[in-house]
């Protein structure tokens, strides 16, 4: 069982360049969610999506951007990257098939320097 | 708007013993989900138990077990038998069954099993 895919796991940037994390999920799920997670603290919603076409701020967009074309995919793109990114960011998604529970992709881990 | 505190950063656990992790949560909805996630230092975020408001029975999975008191909107996760592999950071999240469909979570708390 495949569930939430993230791509890539591991990616150093420099300054100012850009770049899209990926995505997928495989269980039919409307909702999906980005969240980053800072060094020990807890996480932060950045988009979420209540289904293919819709998508909406969290409480930390400003940099990000998103698109859902598809209902399994939800690429998170980062636009000039600054080192204040440097974080763990999760790909999540739930949906009334799974009980509402949310699931979470292993994680990508991103380093602006 | 909904929030959710832990307000334990850190406990610590001798191996074998019980240990009780505290969540607190606001909110004025009568019927929401809350749950316990186990964030290992692979990062990777693991559902640990569920919760639906709706039934007074506690849930528990295997050695974990949760003291749901709804009138007191308190949520705590109690690991019996602690194993060293529990050690790992705990978040409390909610969310409700209308509206955004968005999850809340605590901060966190980081469990320490001493051997």
């Amino acid at each position: 069982n495949a569930g939430v895919t993230q791509t890539p796991k591991f990616r150093i940037l420099k300054i100012g360049q850009s770049m899209t994390l990926q995505c997928a999920q495989d269980m039919n799920h409307n909702y999906m969610y980005w969240y980053r997670q800072d060094p020990g603290m807890g996480l932060k919603l950045i988009y979420y999506s209540v289904g293919a076409g819709i998508t909406d701020k969290g409480e930390v967009p400003n940099g990000y951007n998103v698109s859902r074309s598809t209902t399994e995919d939800f690429p998170l793109r980062l636009e000039l990257a600054a080192p204040s990114q440097t974080s763990v960011y999760f790909c999540a998604s739930s949906g009334s098939s799974s009980g509402n529970t949310i699931y979470f992709g292993e994680g990508s881990w991103l380093t602006v320097v | 708007a909904q929030t959710v505190t832990q307000s334990q950063p850190e406990m610590s656990v001798q191996e074998a013993e019980t240990v009780t992790l505290s969540c607190t949560y606001d909110t004025s909805e009568s019927d929401y989900y809350l749950f316990w996630y186990k964030q290992p230092p692979s990062r990777q975020m693991i559902l640990v138990i569920r919760q639906e408001a709706y039934k007074q029975q506690n849930a528990t999975e295997n050695r974990f077990s949760v003291n749901f008191q709804k009138a007191a909107k308190s949520f705590s996760l109690k690991i019996s038998d602690s194993q060293l592999g529990d050690a790992a950071m705990y978040f409390c999240a909610y969310r409700t069954t209308s509206g955004t469909y968005k999850y809340i979570f605590g901060t966190g708390t980081r469990l320490k099993v001493l051997a």
